[in-house]
């Protein structure tokens, strides 16, 4: 069942500047995984915040996660021709090992 | 180098021939799972496995089947492969989750395309 929705689903932007997705969710959740897929390729794992936590950084990744509203969202600032990707929300119930994705934004960053 | 192999990862076959896609992991991750992946659709789990001989079914386990003798591989059987299963295919791995899944790494992806 997908859960997850991302919004928008496709974005495109100027390098340098900065891209902001969001996911919302339906139900609680252990923690929530951003990942990203090159066209075609196989999805690399971003970040991952857990239900406790408000806000995550990693280098120019910053996700926010809002657990009364049920939404996440995932900002890349200063963003490179090499973001160009899919983006993907997952998130992880509180039993077992099953990600439930939603279906993804499309990043354009043009140089 | 840690990392997810898939086998192969281009395959256009005839309706019911059967078919196995070959999933390999050299991370000594008990958990694995597949996927396949459709426009608009997004990731949709297929089956996945806790530990060697422990398989259970995801969201869209009709048509396939698995197996898992051995901890690093866990391949995916298409029995007979019918054109509603031509997607993109693809293998994860992670440690064994705790109270929610881990970071998960993906193998390649396989394409497949049934006629």
């Amino acid at each position: 069942s997908q859960q997850g929705e991302e919004d928008p689903q496709a974005l495109s932007i100027q390098e340098g500047e900065n891209a902001t997705m969001n996911c919302s969710y339906k139900t609680s959740i252990n923690n929530l995984q951003w990942y990203r897929q090159n066209s075609g390729r196989g999805l690399v794992h971003l970040i991952l915040i857990r239900s406790n936590e408000r806000e995550k950084h990693s280098g120019r990744l910053r996700v926010t996660l809002d657990t009364s509203k049920k939404s996440s969202s995932l900002l890349i600032t200063a963003s490179r021709a090499a973001d160009t990707a899919s983006y993907f929300c997952a998130t992880a119930p509180n039993q077992g090992g099953k990600l439930i994705f939603g279906q993804g934004t499309e990043l354009s960053v043009k140089p | 180098e840690a990392q997810v192999t898939q086998n192969p990862r281009y395959l256009i076959t005839v309706t019911g021939k059967k078919l196995t896609v070959t999933c390999s992991q050299n991370m000594n991750h008990e958990y694995m799972s597949w996927y396949r992946q459709d426009p608009g659709l997004g990731l949709r789990q297929i089956y996945y496995s806790m530990n060697v001989e422990v398989t259970d079914k995801g969201d869209v386990p009709e048509g396939y089947k698995v197996s898992r003798k051995e901890k690093r591989n866990f391949p995916l059987i298409l029995e007979s492969p019918s054109p509603n299963q031509t997607s993109l295919y693809f293998c994860a791995s992670s440690h064994l989750p705790g109270q929610g899944a881990g970071e998960q790494y993906f193998g390649p992806g396989t394409r497949l395309t049934v006629t």
